[in-house]
């Protein structure tokens, strides 16, 4: 039961680049998620998505870009990055909208934007 | 708009027993949740309150009081592997996203 996988764990770039973060759920949950970390903020919502090309804002989805063609992929692109974007990146999947399910988080990516 | 307040960070001994906070503001509710996060590790699902009272898990039990918009994480007989931070996050009006609070996080001492 692969679950869910993020990839690459571990991405360096420089400002200006595109980099695209990948997700990749086995158990064809509904619902994908992805969120940054940063300390003091806690996770904070990007984009989500509640089926194959249907995708949303979260709070803070200035500055990427998702796409979401097929259930098991949700890959995370960011068009032209920003030192600012330096983060930690989790990916998460959940069953279905429903209040009770939970998110199930992959590993994470470990951006850095020099 | 929602918004969560829980504690920077706290230290407990080994064998005792912890409680960690989370208040909130919200205008719709549709479920509170509990997550571990270790160091450089993924959050993973503990706990799920909608109703008001007690869930227990094992060492872990979760309150929820939708009327005063609190909850509380409860560990007990802690033990080191414990040492983690600990993320309230409510699902508000909109069934299918969570907004975390800050974490909680818990040092585990001798």
């Amino acid at each position: 039961d692969a679950g869910i996988t993020q990839s690459p764990r571990y991405k360096i770039t420089e400002t200006g680049r595109q980099v695209t973060l990948m997700c990749h759920q086995t158990w064809s949950h509904s619902y994908m998620f992805w969120y940054r970390q940063d300390l003091g903020h806690g996770l904070r919502l990007i984009y989500y998505s509640a089926a194959a090309d249907i995708t949303d804002k979260g709070e803070v989805p200035d500055g990427y870009v998702v796409s979401r063609s097929k259930t098991e992929n949700f890959p995370l692109t960011l068009e032209s990055a920003t030192r600012s974007q330096t983060s930690v990146y989790f990916c998460a999947s959940s069953e279905t909208g429903y209040s009770n399910q939970p998110q199930h988080f992959g590993d994470g990516t470990r951006l850095s934007i020099l | 708009g929602q918004n969560i307040d829980q504690p920077t960070e706290m230290t407990a001994t080994e064998g005792a027993i912890v409680q960690i906070n989370c208040t909130y503001q919200t205008s719709g509710f549709n479920g509170l949740f509990w997550y571990q996060q270790h160091a450089g590790e993924a959050p993973t699902f503990l706990s799920y309150n909608v109703l008001d009272g007690l869930e227990e898990k094992g060492r872990f039990s979760s309150f929820l009081s939708r009327s005063k918009g609190y909850s509380y994480l409860l560990l007990k007989e802690l033990q080191m592997k414990d040492s983690a931070s600990y993320l309230c996050a409510l699902r508000g009006g909109t069934a299918s996203k969570l907004t975390f609070g800050t974490g909680t996080r818990l040092q585990v001492t001798l």
